[in-house]
């Protein structure tokens, strides 16, 4: 068990809604990441945490926006949901700058309509 | 930055045959290199990793995978495989960003083993 789970799983809304998708880990990882995996493209990276309160841009930035306020928790928020944000959205957590091991959550499955 | 070609989107297979998905990355001075797998429904897992080293690594179930830094791969391999390893296979490598580091993924390789 890696200890990272994701919430909610499932979740289907309408373009110009805000949704906030949440990650909580149990292992004092430092580092946390957002993915989003869409056919074709792998696993693209969202935003990411290097510790409480420090977060900065990946290469898929735009339209999304995070948080961490508790090592534990990091959340992704799309502030005006668009069709093209339809995607699975991955949280991982690694404790030392990735030599080691990415925990993966089961991931979030977004639909926008 | 780091970047990460995986030649094959699907390989079919059959079931107690052998399979090589292919990975090839960016030149780099040094580069450290993943390979993960993700069951359907489910989130991904590491398979094994290159750091330093010998240059052949090796997975708990079998699978391995060569780092050639003359050809700039990394490609898997598995001399017979089962049912139960169809999934998606990703390679990644490590990018340094400004705060940290971030894994890099390929574009994923479906496994389908027949029977």
């Amino acid at each position: 068990d890696a200890g990272i789970t994701q919430s909610p799983r499932h979740k289907v809304t309408e373009t110009g809604t805000p949704v906030t998708l949440r990650c909580h880990q149990t292992e004092n990882h430092r580092y946390m990441y957002w993915y989003r995996q869409d056919p074709g493209h792998g696993l693209r990276l969202i935003h990411y945490s290097y510790g409480v309160k420090d977060t900065d841009k990946g290469e898929v930035s735009d339209g999304y926006s995070v948080s961490r306020s508790k090592t534990e928790d990091f959340l992704l928020t799309l502030e005006s949901a668009t069709s093209s944000q339809t995607s699975v959205y991955f949280c991982a957590a690694a404790g030392t700058g990735l030599t080691g091991e990415l925990f993966f959550g089961e991931g979030s499955r977004l639909t926008v309509l | 930055a780091q970047s990460v070609t995986q030649l094959d989107s699907q390989v079919p297979v059959f079931e107690e045959a052998p399979v090589e998905l292919r990975c090839n990355y960016s030149s780099s001075v040094s580069v450290y290199l993943f390979w993960y797998v993700q069951y359907p429904n489910q989130g991904l897992q590491l398979l094994l990793k290159y750091l330093s080293g010998s240059t052949l690594v090796e997975s708990i179930n079998g699978f391995e995978a060569e780092f050639n830094k003359s050809q700039t791969s990394f490609h898997l391999r598995k001399p017979s495989v089962h049912i139960s390893d169809t999934a998606e296979y990703f390679c990644a490598v490590i990018d340094t960003m400004e705060y940290g580091n971030k894994l890099v993924f390929g574009a994923g390789t479906i496994l389908r083993v027949k029977s």
